[in-house]
């Protein structure tokens, strides 16, 4: 089946830092979203973006599919951004997402 | 915004009986689905169900396991007979897939967390 590897697997940084977290999958996809999982254990969507590039505030998401890369960058980091990142794929036909096991962001005032 | 929403959001059951969660989907859409996610680890994959039918499993998902659409709005997780593994937090998921594109995204409800004595 389809591999999904993230990386790094732990990043702290300062509050007001940038941050890049990468998503790399083994296969061609037809879907991929990028989730933040919230001390609460909530999956929160942040992107459905099979390819190309989108943006949503201080959040953006590049996917280059020839490439089988995700990236998803995180500017002026807060500490409420703290938490893991998932990113998650599925192939046409596959009714299942595929995540990987994700980036756990600390932010430190 | 339409959300999926998940009861109750914290179940303690005992090993060995069986428990339901309970979800209830976004109301147009057409794919539901399970995953779990054992603590610190990654979401896995358990079920997928269309049009009153299982399309897909995982291994996870053995004859323990069980769903069903009773209704017009509600989706249930049963499992028969608890076992200390089972303790997780379980996710519903639903999506439309009516046109394509961002039709295809998966929206999760809020998780049930399970732990089984």
């Amino acid at each position: 089946g389809i591999q999904v590897e993230q990386s790094p697997p732990d990043l702290i940084l300062q509050e007001g830092a940038n941050s890049t977290l990468r998503c790399n999958f083994s296969d061609s996809v037809n879907n991929l979203q990028w989730f933040h999982q919230n001390p609460w254990g909530q999956l929160i969507n942040l992107f459905y973006i099979p390819s190309g590039t989108k943006q949503n505030g201080r959040l953006s998401a590049t996917t280059v599919a020839t490439e089988r890369y995700s990236l998803l960058y995180i500017s002026s980091s807060q500490t409420t951004d703290s938490g893991v990142y998932f990113c998650a794929v599925y192939r046409s036909g596959a009714q299942k997402l595929v995540f990987g096991q994700g980036t756990r962001l600390t932010i430190n005032p | 915004e339409p959300e999926v929403t998940q009861t109750p959001s914290h179940q303690v059951t005992q090993m060995g009986q069986e428990v339901i969660l309970r979800c209830v989907p976004i109301s147009n859409h057409l794919y539901f689905y399970w995953y779990r996610q054992i603590l610190g680890q990654k979401v896995e994959f358990l079920v997928s169900f269309y049009n009153n039918e299982i399309s897909e499993k995982s291994e996870i998902f053995d004859d323990q396991f069980s769903v069903e659409r009773p209704d017009g709005s509600n989706f249930t997780l049963k499992i028969r007979s608890t076992k200390l593994e089972d303790s997780a937090m379980y996710f519903c998921a639903s999506r439309s897939s009516i046109g394509g594109g961002w039709a295809d995204t998966q929206y999760f409800g809020p998780g049930t967390r399970l732990t089984v004595l």
